[in-house]
């Protein structure tokens, strides 16, 4: 069974980085075709993609955010991490981690952690 | 930015079909996936590569593709459908990036 859980900081100051640590389990992110992403959601508001890295070390980042985002993966520890920099109050949302197989679902995020929430204020 | 554009709602009666477009340039030549999300609770995986469905979602749930538009198609509607379905796809135009549709809230009357 595969499970992913997301952890890190409920609340952060505007200007602040925040980290967020996706820890998984029922799979290897050293296998072929996998790959472990970021995705949030602000209240009330649509699923937006932030950034995923693949098996092979290949990241990939929304460009919109690519500047203030960073992601990096322990396979021995089967955590992603995920840092974002100078945060701001329209950061707040609920952040998921997702994991991503070509070989079951090709480009679709076939599982989906519980989400964590942030909240950035002052 | 390459973008996703759903219809904000959709309503059916119960036992009804429901159909939830997502319209996007580049979906000719790439696959749409579409999520279930209920309140408080993660999205769900529903459809995969336009039309497969993953294990454990019932038939009802069915996808299909025309040119520019995806459809994401729920027959014989039930009170347990009611929730926000997005589409996804990718945008392979400059680098490999996921993008998210608008989403769509659909209700069960």
């Amino acid at each position: 069974q595969i499970t992913l859980k997301e952890s890190g900081p409920t609340l952060v100051k505007p200007t602040q980085t925040l980290t967020l640590t996706c820890t998984f389990s029922g799979f290897s992110l050293s296998t072929s075709g996998v790959g472990v992403g970021w995705i949030r959601q602000p209240p009330g508001k649509a699923l937006e993609w932030l950034a995923l890295i693949y098996w092979d070390d290949d990241e990939r980042y929304s460009p919109s955010l690519k500047s203030r985002l960073t992601i990096t993966k322990d396979t021995s520890k089967n955590q992603v991490v995920l840092t974002m920099t100078n945060m701001d109050p329209v950061d707040t949302g609920t952040y998921y981690c997702v994991q991503n197989s070509a070989e079951v679902y090709y480009d679709g995020m076939g599982v989906w952690g519980q989400g964590t929430t942030v909240t950035v204020s002052s | 930015s390459y973008e996703l554009t759903q219809p904000p709602s959709v309503s059916v009666s119960p036992g009804q079909t429901a159909r939830i477009t997502c319209s996007g340039d580049a979906l000719p030549k790439v696959y749409s996936y579409w999520y279930q999300q209920k309140p408080g609770q993660a999205p769900v995986l529903v459809m995969y590569k336009d039309s497969e469905r993953p294990s454990g979602i019932p038939d009802r749930f069915s996808g299909s593709s025309s040119g520019t538009t995806v459809t994401l198609t729920i027959s014989g509607v039930q009170a347990e459908d009611e929730a926000d379905y997005y589409c996804q796809s990718t945008d392979s135009s400059i680098t490999y990036l996921y993008v998210f549709g608008t989403g769509t809230k659909v209700t069960v009357l």
